[in-house]
């Protein structure tokens, strides 16, 4: 089936440096990325939609500058948390729409940041 | 605007049970729905899709069923084990198409006890 590699699955960083983390559609190209975040038995709040070779959708509410997703390329889109504080830590997941429509939504294995 | 909510939020059974999960949406003009189970730290793995033209979905011992009209699917769950502790979450699309976002359930989180 579709695979979305995610990475890293977790990280520690510093308060006010950045992180990148990267999602990668294996077998099949994914033209739209989700960005989601999710808190602690919660459930996931969608953050950006990235579209390749355009600029991203973000929703209501998320800060376009603190969250920069790339889409470079129909398989590879990078979510980079700029200037990170201890409130960005999270769990964040990517998803992509499979291979043909009707085959649903496929997810990554999820990145949980921790800013110290 | 859809909302999904599923019932219950929490449930713990012994192994072996069979139980159903359930998720309701108020927007009955849905055009699939996904059921997700989702391990703790863990990303969401896909469990059935039913097309709206469909009314159920099995694989092994799930067995996902859709009904339209009523604006409810239930997943059912035979003869339960402890791998099955986990969060399910069942999802729609806002429309038609594949980069559609998805409207989330509430989730209900399962343990299943030896």
């Amino acid at each position: 089936g579709a695979v979305v590699s995610q990475h890293p699955s977790w990280v520690i960083c510093k308060s006010g440096t950045s992180v990148k983390i990267e999602c990668r559609s294996l077998d099949f190209q994914a033209t739209t990325m989700f960005w989601y975040r999710q808190f602690p038995k919660q459930s996931l709040m969608l953050m950006a939609t990235s579209n390749e070779g355009s600029k991203a959708t973000y929703e209501q509410g998320v800060e376009k500058d603190k969250f920069l997703i790339n889409h470079a390329s129909l398989t590879l889109s990078t979510l980079t948390v700029t200037s990170a504080h201890p409130e960005d830590s999270s769990f964040y997941i990517c998803s992509a729409p499979g291979p043909f429509r009707g085959y649903g939504y496929t997810f990554g294995s999820g990145t949980r940041l921790t800013v110290v | 605007k859809q909302e999904v909510t599923q019932i219950p939020a929490a449930l713990s059974v012994p192994e072996g049970e069979n139980l159903v999960l359930n998720c309701s949406f108020t927007d009955s003009a849905i055009y699939n729905l996904q059921w997700f189970r989702q391990d703790p730290g863990k990303g969401l793995t896909s469990l059935l899709l039913i097309q709206s033209s469909q009314r159920e979905q099995t694989s092994g011992r799930l067995n996902a069923s859709l009904d339209k009209s009523s604006g409810r699917s239930t997943l059912y769950i035979a003869a339960s084990q402890p791998g099955d502790s986990a969060t399910y979450l069942c999802a729609v699309p806002s429309r038609a198409g594949t980069a559609s976002k998805l409207t989330f359930g509430t989730g209900t989180r399962l343990q299943v006890t030896l």
